[in-house]
């Protein structure tokens, strides 16, 4: 089976603009979370959304958004970017009710 | 990442054990798992163990919980210079559902040939 694919792996933005980032979990896989990494705050959850449903949701403000489609891909949202959002997000995928989160490889954000 | 705790950097040597620790503080935690992050990339799932084992063997790896303490660990035997990561210990509460981790600040292991 193919691993968890996040794209794209690096994107630079500017202050104030929106970004969108795309996880593709791996095939079979229902449940899709996002995660924020960096180097002051360490690993923290942003959402998680299971069959199109957002089921889950971590202490980020409203401009931190997400959605999943009906093939179980998910995309979040950031808008208005600041700086402090400049961070690796990894996204994870798991099947309904077992214990395993498996990690894609991040898309390094950097917001100037 | 405030509920767990883990110390921050580990030197050791090539063919040595190497354990890292972790401490939680939410004593209905269901699962624990051990994450490696290779610089660069995301993270790779070790092993993980369910909150009402002791110790769970896999390999080179074994992971004790100390369920009193609250205390994780985890033994890796003969190291190798592949074995060179950051190393994160997560939880995950019934409260919340078994996909939303909350992770350690991570474990930087050097391992030196």
């Amino acid at each position: 089976k193919a691993g968890v694919t996040q794209t794209p792996r690096y994107l630079i933005k500017t202050r104030g603009q929106q970004v969108t980032l795309s996880c593709s979990p791996i095939s079979g896989h229902r449940s899709v979370s996002w995660y924020q990494q960096t180097p002051g705050q360490g690993l923290q959850f942003l959402f998680e959304y299971f069959s199109e449903t957002q089921r889950n949701k971590g202490n980020f403000p409203g401009r931190f958004s997400g959605r999943q489609f009906s093939n179980s891909r998910s995309e979040m949202n950031v808008s208005t970017l600041e700086l402090g959002d400049s961070a690796l997000y990894l996204c994870a995928s798991g099947e309904a009710g077992n214990t395993e989160a498996f990690f894609g490889q991040g898309t390094r954000l950097t917001v100037v | 990442g405030e509920d767990v705790e883990q110390s921050l950097f580990l030197s050791v040597r090539e063919g040595d054990s190497s354990v890292i620790n972790c401490t939680y503080t939410d004593s209905s935690s269901t699962y624990l798992y051990w994450y490696k992050q290779e610089p660069g990339a995301g993270l790779q799932l070790l092993t993980y163990i369910f909150s009402n084992m002791d110790m769970k063997q896999d390999q080179r790896l074994t992971v004790l919980l100390n369920k009193k303490d609250k205390h994780l660990s985890l033994r890796i035997a003969d190291t190798q210079t592949g074995d060179s990561a950051i190393y994160f210990c997560a939880e995950s509460k019934p409260a919340y559902g078994n996909n939303r981790l909350a992770f350690g600040k991570g474990n930087q292991v050097v391992v030196i040939p």
